[in-house]
């Protein structure tokens, strides 16, 4: 079965960290970029970061300001996601994405359930 | 950073009524215009990109069009199971970004 499992959301302290995996099946995930996107409680989708099938071509918003890091593991077919510094505004669930291309510049084809990143005190 | 404005917000219809939907880019995206689907509790789910091709296995009901800066999604026949948030997305700039979203509700 083609699938995204998200996994490592949480609670967390503001200023904390936390890191997000994504486990891929049913495709070939070392053919495909791939991205991370968020939702806030009821609000809209905003796009964290992609990375490109090789891992060598990586990209932020801008609002994170350095504090995430995309990563990815093609012998695990596993994506990750490092976040530091958080603060209540990165509160969201957070899907892993799977892109039509192998650059991560085509459309998003699959996504996962989502994990939902809690940053509370 | 290329900014989506989505229109209307919100849209009441009844079943088996024609829907259209509006995205409009602050710069050209050419033809790099998509929408996505989401339903309460689930992911997005991507309904048309290039602004005119179906995703695999979405109903001939769904159309886009536009160009440049305006794009319609437009629902010809409204079934149940439409009711839900569109959002258009552009993957023209090398960072994408998604409008805010339509909520589609029925009447």
């Amino acid at each position: 079965e083609v699938q995204l499992v998200e996994s490592g959301g949480g609670l967390v302290q503001p200023g904390g960290s936390l890191r997000l995996s994504c486990s891929a099946s049913g495709f070939t995930f070392s053919n495909y970029g791939m991205h991370w996107v968020r939702q806030p409680p009821g609000k809209g989708l905003e796009h964290v970061s992609v990375i490109g099938s090789n891992g060598e071509n990586t990209y932020y918003a801008d609002s994170l300001k350095g504090r995430f890091i995309i990563s990815r593991d093609n012998f695990k077919n596993t994506l990750y996601l490092q976040m530091s510094s958080l603060t209540t505004e990165d509160t969201a669930v957070y899907y892993c994405v799977k892109d039509a291309y192998y650059s991560g510049r085509g459309w998003y084809d699959l996504w996962g359930q989502g994990t939902l990143v809690t940053v509370s005190s | 950073e290329i900014v989506l404005t989505q229109s209307p917000a919100t849209l009441s219809l009844s079943p088996g009524e024609r829907a259209t939907l509006s995205c409009r880019a602050s710069q050209n995206v050419v033809s790099y215009l998509g929408w996505y689907q989401q339903k309460p509790g689930q992911p997005p789910r991507l309904l048309i990109y290039d602004v005119f091709n179906r995703a695999t296995g979405i109903p001939a009901r769904f159309s886009g069009g536009g160009s440049g800066t305006d794009f319609t999604l437009t629902i010809s026949s409204l079934e149940p199971e439409d009711f839900a948030v569109y959002y258009c997305h552009q993957r023209s700039d090398w960072f994408p970004t998604f409008g805010q979203g339509t909520r589609l509700e029925i009447k």
